[in-house]
This record gives structure tokens, sequence and C-alpha cells, in this order.
């Protein structure tokens, strides 16, 4: 059974601080790694998608890496503002229909 | 601007009823989704439709049926709800797979009482 698994669950932050999350996801037959974020009573929205092992993405102040042969991602936010709260969710692909969501990880920023 | 609706963001049934959660998509993409998301699990996929008429069953179909008649609507049926189908379910759709974005619906909270 894959599985992909988030830490934190949450995370409490003040305003300012730099933070990050990871995600773990099964290294064999790795094909996309995506992130979301979603905020509450909004739809989840994409941030990033990657496919090759080392790849680095950045949006602002949000960058994500990917480590396909262990098995990790990692998300930073650098200088959280209090509207990057959201539930952060990583979700993962081995090539077909079925992409596997992590629980997420629910970021809270306090000003 | 992409968008994926939802008909309800609330609704409360009872047990037994027959459920219709309707989603549309504006964005003419081939690959519709259907999502539950429970407190301290990822989503999970209840159905996949890749075309108009065509289904997959996902990880969770039991107690679920779905209807895709027109390309921009996929319906998720509960036959005879039940309270252990309270639940927050979320339609996406994506052009493509596995590296396509999917784009969310802001989701339907069901409860069943």
């Amino acid at each position: 059974i894959l599985n992909v698994e988030q830490s934190p669950q949450s995370l409490h932050v003040q305003e300012g601080d730099s933070t990050n999350f990871t995600c773990s996801f099964p290294s064999s037959n790795f094909y996309a790694l995506h992130w979301y974020r979603w905020e509450t009573a909004k739809s989840p929205e994409a941030l990033f998608v990657m496919t090759l092992n080392g790849d680095e993405k950045k949006k602002g102040r949000i960058s994500a890496t990917l480590n396909t042969k262990e098995g990790y991602s990692y998300l930073y936010i650098k200088g959280s503002q209090p509207e990057d709260s959201a539930t952060y969710l990583c979700a993962f692909n081995t090539g077909g229909f079925k992409t596997i969501f992590g629980a997420g990880t629910r970021l809270f920023v306090k000003a | 601007d992409v968008k994926v609706t939802q008909s309800s963001r609330y609704l409360v049934k009872r047990t037994g009823e027959k459920v219709f959660l309707e989603c549309v998509q504006d964005m003419d993409h081939e690959n519709m989704f259907w999502y539950r998301q429970d407190p301290g699990l990822g989503l999970r996929l209840i159905y996949f439709s890749y075309d108009v008429k065509m289904k997959e069953k996902g990880d969770i179909p039991e107690g679920y049926s779905v209807s895709r008649e027109k390309k921009e609507r996929f319906s998720l049926i509960l036959e005879s709800a039940s309270t252990n189908q309270t639940s927050m379910y979320l339609c996406a759709s994506s052009q493509g797979l596995a590296v396509d974005t999917q784009y969310f619906g802001p989701g339907t909270r069901l409860t069943v009482l």
C-alpha cells in the first residue's frame, strides 16, 4: 500500500519566522510529486509539481526540493506571513490516475 | 480563470437517503475525480472519470456510484447514505494525469444523521 507521510501535522509560528515541512513517499515507482496549498473555506491550489531527483522549485517566498532516491520532499516558507496560514498537502503519483495525498501540514502564522 | 464548482458547500441528509453531489468544470478537462477528506487522513480517491460515460474505481468506491453524461459534469451518488459517509467531498479536474495539476472545487461538507 502506497503511503505518503507529512510532518509535522501542525505548526504554529510567528510572523517573520521561516519554516519547513517534510513529505515522505515511497522511493520506488516515482513519477511526480505535487504540493498544494489549501486555505480554509477555499479550494486546494497547486504550488509545485516536481518530477526529477534534485528538482528545486520556487514561487515567491515558498520553495520546494525533491529527493526521489530517499523518498522525501521539503517545502520551505521564508518570512512567514499570516496569509500563509493554510494546510499544505503533498501528493505522490506513480504515473497513473491515482495520486496519493498526505494528510497535510497545517500552518498557523500569528501576527 | 479556471473554475471547478460544486453544487453545495454544506449538506445535511438522513440515513438511507439518496444523495447527489454535482461537480462542474469549465476548462474542457478530460479527467475528473471525486475525493473524500477525513480528519487525519489524506484525500482518498472514490472514483475517477477519463471521458464521458467512462469511469474507474478509486481506493474507496464502496457505497458510491458516479455519472458522467457530459464532459463538464461529474456527479457522485450515495445510493443510501450512511453515517460513515459523513465527510468533506472534493471534486477535481485535470487535463492530463500524473504530472498535470488537479484543479479542485471548494468541497461539500456532507453530514449524514
